[in-house]
C-alpha cells in the first residue's frame, strides 16, 4: 500500500526564518510527487516533482525530490504571516491517483 | 475563472439521514476525485472515476456511501444513512489525465463540503 510519511507534525517560526519541510514515500507506482498549501479551505497546487534533483523554486519556495532515497523537501525562505498554512505532500501513481500525507501545519509569527 | 464547484458548503443533519453532496468538475476534466479530511486521519481517498467510469472505489465504505457521475458536469457522493463518525470535511477534485501540459498531476480541489453528522 502506497504510503506517505511528512514531518516534522507540526511548526512555529518567527518571520523571517527559514523552514523545511520532508516528505517520504513507498510508492509501487511512482509517477510523480506534489506538494499543496492548504489554508482555511481547499488545497491549492504549489510544485510537480518528476525528476531527482533537479530543484523546482517559485517565489520563496522551492523543493526537490530524491527518488534514491524516496524523499522530497519543501524550503521556505523569509517566511510571512501568509505563510501560516497546512502543506500537503502527495504521490502520485498511475492515471492521476494521488496519495496525501498528513500534512505538516506551519504557523508564522510576526 | 475555471474552478470546481461542491455543494452544500455545510451540512448539519441527524444520524440515520441521507446526505448528498454535489460536484462540478472543471469543464473538460475527465477525473473526479472524491477526499474526506478529518483531523485523525487527513485527505483520505475515497472514489475516483475517469471518464465517468468508477476507477477506484476502495476506500470507501461500501454498505453507506455510494458514488456517482450521472454525466460529465456532475459528480454525486451520497451517505445512507450517515453517522456522527462521517461528519468531515469532503472535498471533490478534478484533473486532466493523461493531459499535455507539464502540469498534468495538478488536481484543482472544490472548496469542500463541511458535513456535521449529529
Amino acid at each position: 500500500e502506497d504510503k506517505v510519511v511528512q514531518s516534522p507534525l507540526s511548526l512555529v517560526v518567527h518571520e523571517g526564518d527559514t523552514v523545511t519541510l520532508n516528505c517520504s514515500y513507498e510508492v509501487t507506482n511512482f509517477r510523480s510527487l506534489l506538494w499543496y498549501k492548504q489554508e482555511k479551505k481547499a488545497p491549492t497546487f504549489l510544485f510537480m516533482l518528476t525528476s531527482s534533483g533537479i530543484e523546482k523554486k517559485s517565489g520563496r519556495l522551492s523543493s526537490i525530490l530524491d527518488k534514491k532515497e524516496l524523499f522530497s523537501i519543501l524550503n521556505i525562505t523569509a517566511t510571512q504571516t501568509g505563510d501560516s498554512a497546512v502543506y500537503l505532500c502527495a504521490q502520485k501513481a498511475a492515471g492521476n491517483k494521488l496519495t496525501f500525507g498528513g500534512g505538516t501545519r506551519v504557523l508564522v509569527k510576526p | 475563472d475555471a474552478r470546481v464547484t461542491q455543494t452544500p458548503r455545510h451540512k448539519v443533519t441527524e444520524m440515520g439521514q441521507e446526505v448528498t453532496m454535489r460536484c462540478q468538475p472543471i469543464l473538460g476534466h475527465n477525473t473526479v476525485f472524491w477526499y474526506r479530511q478529518t483531523m485523525m486521519q487527513g485527505l483520505e481517498l475515497l472514489a475516483y472515476f475517469r471518464n465517468r467510469a468508477p476507477l477506484d472505489d476502495s476506500g470507501m465504505p461500501k454498505d453507506r456511501f455510494s458514488a456517482e457521475m450521472p454525466d460529465a458536469t456532475l459528480a454525486t457522493l451520497k451517505i445512507q444513512p450517515s453517522e456522527p463518525r462521517d461528519s468531515a470535511v469532503y472535498f471533490c477534485a478534478s484533473g486532466l489525465y493523461p493531459g499535455t501540459s507539464v502540469n498534468t498531476g495538478e488536481l484543482f480541489f472544490g472548496e469542500g463540503s463541511r458535513l456535521t453528522v449529529l
